[in-house]
């Protein structure tokens, strides 16, 4: 399977704390995207890095991406209850119109 | 952003009957949309890619004449289940592009579908 992988598959933290998700995947990329899942809903699209990018940002997101290693990470900071969902990467390949998701992570946010 | 709706939300039908699932881009020409399946907990898995007036590409392991797949217009595609059984019970979600390269796809609400 070409699926990555994420890591924590399950985080909990308080209000307020960050929250950092890491993605691996396995092939060569175009660009890299974060999309979070409420419970039984659709895919809500976050942020894209592209291959040549290192680094992006977007309010409380930040994205970096490491192409040496093939991994990604995703940084929620000061997180909200209502940030709760899950969250997973997916990349696009070269020469291919597909979006292969990685496993994903459950983030749970306490009040 | 795009908008993509998917309709029903939620379905339930009976052992050996026949579900269609639409997909449609309000508000922008889909060239290609993307059908997905969900397990409980689990990621999403590519099943198809539908490119509007030709034959959709099956990922392995997906029975192409189980999913039926037409993507007649620029705003629609359909997903039809055949002769459903319960282990297609899931959630299905599609996805739309502005173009033939997906960059940000934009995804419809998804279909719970439950086969007694």
């Amino acid at each position: 399977s070409q699926q990555g992988e994420e890591d924590p598959q399950a985080l909990s933290i308080q209000e307020g704390e960050n929250a950092t998700m890491n993605c691996s995947y396995k092939t060569s990329i175009n660009n890299l995207q974060w999309y979070r899942q409420n419970s039984g809903r659709g895919l809500v699209h976050l942020i894209l890095i592209r291959s040549n990018e290192r680094e992006k940002h977007s309010g409380r997101l930040r994205v970096t991406l490491d192409t040496s290693k093939k991994s990604s990470s995703l940084l929620i900071t000061a997180s909200r209850a209502a940030d709760t969902a899950s969250y997973f990467c997916a990349t696009e390949s070269y020469n291919t119109d597909k979006l292969i998701f990685g496993t994903g992570t459950r983030l749970q946010v306490f009040p | 952003g795009a908008v993509v709706s998917q309709h029903p939300s939620r379905v339930i039908c009976k052992s050996g009957t026949s579900v269609k699932i639409e997909c449609r881009s309000l508000d922008f020409q889909a060239t290609t949309m993307f059908w997905y399946r969900q397990f409980p907990k689990k990621s999403l898995m590519l099943m198809a890619t539908s490119n509007e007036g030709s034959k959709a590409t099956y990922e392995q392991g997906v029975e192409k004449d189980k999913f039926l797949i037409n993507h007649a217009s620029l705003t629609l595609s359909t997903l039809t289940v055949t002769s459903a059984h319960p282990e297609d019970s899931s959630f299905y979600i599609c996805s739309a592009s502005l173009g033939r390269r997906v960059t940000e796809a934009f995804f419809g609400q998804g279909t719970r579908l439950t086969v007694v």
